[in-house]
């Protein structure tokens, strides 16, 4: 049961241009979302994250988007950039202080120079 | 500088043989937990530890055992009733009571041979 889905393995972008990762859920309890950036044979790294109650979170270039009614997140990079090539995975927590996330199966993002 | 530690970074395992990973943080973070990667397949939560001495199993833990003696480690051990233990290992930490963002270790790749 996959309650948090990254329905595109892969996205490719030109460098300079506007990079778009989706995530969709199924859950209404989670409450708290996140994104991480993992480069191969390394530990995620956390990037950026969005509260139900909010709709949008930004920095810098990093914006993440929420529309709980259609249980969905992405997150736009603007501009990108070579160095943003990795693997990008979107999770959620379920509202408890447990603090597990869900993660997401991950989207790996190529920008081209 | 405060982080937490994965060793070994390559583990090669008989079959049959139970073998452990180190998970060391020196955050000062009160949660521990384990997550294991697959391609395709996003990060899944094994075990977890909020605090020292006490531990819930995650999504897969079956064939995995953990301790949690000392608030800085919480080694995962991976044993022959493990049916697919080749993997790569996450460990991660979080302090409790702030927002829900782990810091990660830098994996452990175990393979069976």
């Amino acid at each position: 049961d996959q309650q948090v889905k990254q329905n595109s393995p892969s996205l490719s972008v030109q460098e300079g241009r506007i990079s778009i990762l989706n995530c969709d859920y199924t859950n209404s309890m989670f409450d708290y979302f996140l994104w991480y950036k993992k480069y191969p044979a390394e530990g995620p790294t956390f990037l950026i994250s969005i509260s139900s109650i909010k709709d949008k979170n930004e920095d810098g270039r990093f914006t993440v988007f929420l529309n709980k009614s259609a249980k969905h997140l992405s997150l736009h990079i603007v501009p990108s950039q070579p160095g943003d090539s990795a693997v990008y995975f979107c999770a959620a927590n379920r509202g408890s202080n447990t603090g597990k996330l869900i993660f997401g199966q991950g989207t790996t993002l190529q920008v081209k120079p | 500088d405060g982080g937490i530690t994965q060793s070994p970074k390559y583990l090669f395992r008989k079959e049959g043989q139970n073998v452990t990973l180190s998970c060391e943080q020196n955050l000062n973070h009160d949660a521990m937990y384990w997550y294991r990667q697959d391609p395709g397949q996003g990060l899944r939560l094994i075990y977890y530890s909020q605090i020292v001495n006490d531990f819930q199993k995650g999504d897969i833990a079956e064939g995995y055992s953990v301790s949690r003696e000392k608030k800085e480690s919480f080694p995962l051990t991976v044993t022959s009733a493990q049916k697919n233990p080749t993997a790569f290992y996450l460990c991660a930490s979080r302090s409790t009571g702030i927002d829900y963002g782990y810091t990660f270790g830098s994996g452990t790749r175990l393979t069976v041979v």
